[in-house]
C-alpha cells in the first residue's frame, strides 16, 4: 500500500450532473496529479497540483477542475457529466515537485449513465 | 506529445518462465521511465524505473532496459510466479512535461502454475 488514499471508492451519477472526487496524499507529499483511465486502457494525465495551484493539464475540457488545501491533500471536481467520463479515477502524490516517483492510490470508479 | 506503444496487449507464460514486455516512445525529450503493476480492483503500483542516464537497472527478479537512441525499453522478469499474474504499464516523462506521465496501453500477463 502506498499510503495514498481516495473516496468514495465508487460512484454512480447521472449524466449532466457534477461529482468531486476526493484524494489524500502520502504522508511527506506535496504534490498531486489526478488521472483518468477509461476500461482497458492506460491511465491519462488530467493535471497536477502544487502548492494549492494548478501546474500542468493534460488534454482534457474546463468542466475538469481541481483544488488542492494546505495540507497537500485534493479535490477533482467534473461538472455537466457525460457518459464518457465513466472511468476509474486514480489520484498520484510524490514528495516534492521536481521528484520523479509517483505513488498511485486505489482510485474511484465513476459510472455516469 | 509524447506517444508510448506498448507490446504485447496480451502475455501468458508458464510458471519460471521469463517474461518480457517491451515499449517504444516518441519524445527524445523523455528521461523518466517507469513501470507499473495493477491488480484487479487496485490503483497502479510502481515496480522499478529508470532514468535517461542509466542503461540497465534490476531488483530481485525484475529488470528495466533502456535505449536511449532506439527510444525504447524493456520490463524484465525472471522466474514468474502466479502472482506476478496482473496488467502492467509502462509510462515515460520528461521534456517540458514534468511530472505528466504518459502510459502505454499495458500487458495483460497470465503466469500458469
Amino acid at each position: 500500500e502506498t499510503g495514498v488514499t481516495q473516496s468514495p471508492t465508487h460512484l454512480i451519477k447521472t449524466r449532466g450532473q457534477q461529482v468531486t472526487l476526493r484524494c489524500s496524499s502520502q504522508s511527506g507529499h506535496n504534490t498531486v496529479s489526478w488521472y483518468q483511465q477509461a476500461l482497458g486502457q492506460g491511465p491519462q494525465f488530467i493535471f497536477q497540483y502544487y502548492r494549492e495551484e494548478e501546474n500542468g493539464r493534460g488534454n482534457f475540457p474546463p468542466r475538469f477542475s481541481g483544488l488542492q488545501f494546505p495540507n497537500y491533500s485534493s479535490e477533482l471536481n467534473v461538472n455537466a457529466l457525460e457518459l464518457d467520463d465513466s472511468a476509474l479515477y486514480l489520484c498520484a502524490s510524490r514528495r516534492e515537485h521536481l521528484s520523479y516517483e509517483q505513488y498511485f492510490g486505489p482510485g474511484t470508479r465513476l459510472t455516469v449513465t | 506529445g509524447e506517444n508510448v506503444e506498448q507490446h504485447p496487449s496480451t502475455l501468458s507464460v508458464q510458471e519460471g518462465d521469463s517474461a518480457v514486455i517491451k515499449c517504444t516512445y516518441s519524445d527524445s525529450a523523455s528521461n523518466y521511465f517507469p513501470w507499473y503493476k495493477q491488480e484487479l480492483g487496485k490503483g497502479p503500483q510502481l515496480i522499478i524505473d529508470i532514468r535517461s542516464n542509466v542503461g540497465e537497472k534490476k531488483d530481485q527478479r525484475i529488470a528495466v532496459t533502456l535505449n536511449k537512441t532506439a527510444k525504447h525499453f524493456s520490463l524484465h522478469i525472471t522466474e514468474t510466479q502466479p502472482e506476478d499474474s496482473a496488467v502492467y504499464f509502462c509510462a515515460a516523462m520528461g521534456g517540458t512535461s514534468y511530472g505528466k506521465l504518459t502510459f502505454g496501453q499495458g500487458t495483460i500477463l497470465t503466469v500458469h502454475p
